[in-house]
């Protein structure tokens, strides 16, 4: 059975940290996994990884997949406020996205 | 402006009372999913469709039904309503049936089913 697990649940962190959000997973016949932001609103993408060791990045945020050990990692530096949101990731299994459960995470000012 | 709409944004219903809550993508999008998000649960498929007269089954489809007559509209329906269907539903489409095109979302339906 496909299996998507986030870590962790949730994260409360004071501007300026760092964090790191993991997302392991199995499923069958993996092709890309994505990353998605959801405010109180619908999810926003943030990533496509199909490669492993291939860092994808945007402004404070950035990506990579490791396919050999079944994981993704999303990294924020110096966080904001607005970075308080609901993080998902989706790998694929036969081309439907599994979605895990989310990482909650809230940014103090 | 490219978007994927769905009607209503909140309802309120009753148990048995059929509704059908609509989504719309101007982007002539090939493939359409519905699904519903629960505290805890994640998003979870209902039904998804890679084109026009094309549905199929995604994880948690009982329940619902869907059609899709044109490209553009992906109607969800519960013909029968029960409180566990109360949720937050999301209409998503892509360019084409692969998951190397990003989905976009729609702006979500709070469903409640009293």
């Amino acid at each position: 059975e496909d299996k998507v697990v986030q870590s962790p649940l949730s994260l409360v962190v004071h501007e300026g940290d760092t964090v790191t959000l993991n997302c392991s997973y199995e499923v069958t016949n993996f092709r890309s996994l994505l990353w998605y932001k959801q405010e109180k609103k619908a999810p926003t993408f943030l990533f496509m990884l199909t490669s492993s060791g291939i860092e994808k990045k945007s402004g404070r945020l950035s990506s990579i997949l490791d396919k050999k050990e079944l994981f993704s990692i999303l990294n924020i530096t110096a966080t904001q406020t607005g970075d308080s949101a609901i993080y998902l990731c989706a790998p694929d299994s036969n081309y439907q996205l599994i979605w895990g459960a989310g990482t909650k995470l809230i940014i103090k000012p | 402006e490219a978007q994927v709409t769905q009607n209503p944004r909140y309802l309120i219903t009753v148990t048995g009372k059929k509704l059908t809550v609509t989504c719309s993508q101007n982007m002539n999008h090939e493939y359409m999913s519905w699904y519903r998000q629960d505290p805890g649960l994640g998003l979870r498929q209902i039904y998804y469709s890679m084109n026009v007269e094309v549905t199929d089954k995604g994880d948690v489809p009982e329940g619902y039904k869907v059609s899709r007559k044109e490209k553009r509209n992906f109607p969800l329906i519960l013909e029968s309503p029960s409180p566990n269907q109360t949720s937050l539903y999301f209409c998503a489409s892509s360019l084409y049936p692969t998951v190397y095109n990003e989905q976009f979302f729609g702006p979500g339906t709070r469903l409640t089913v009293l």
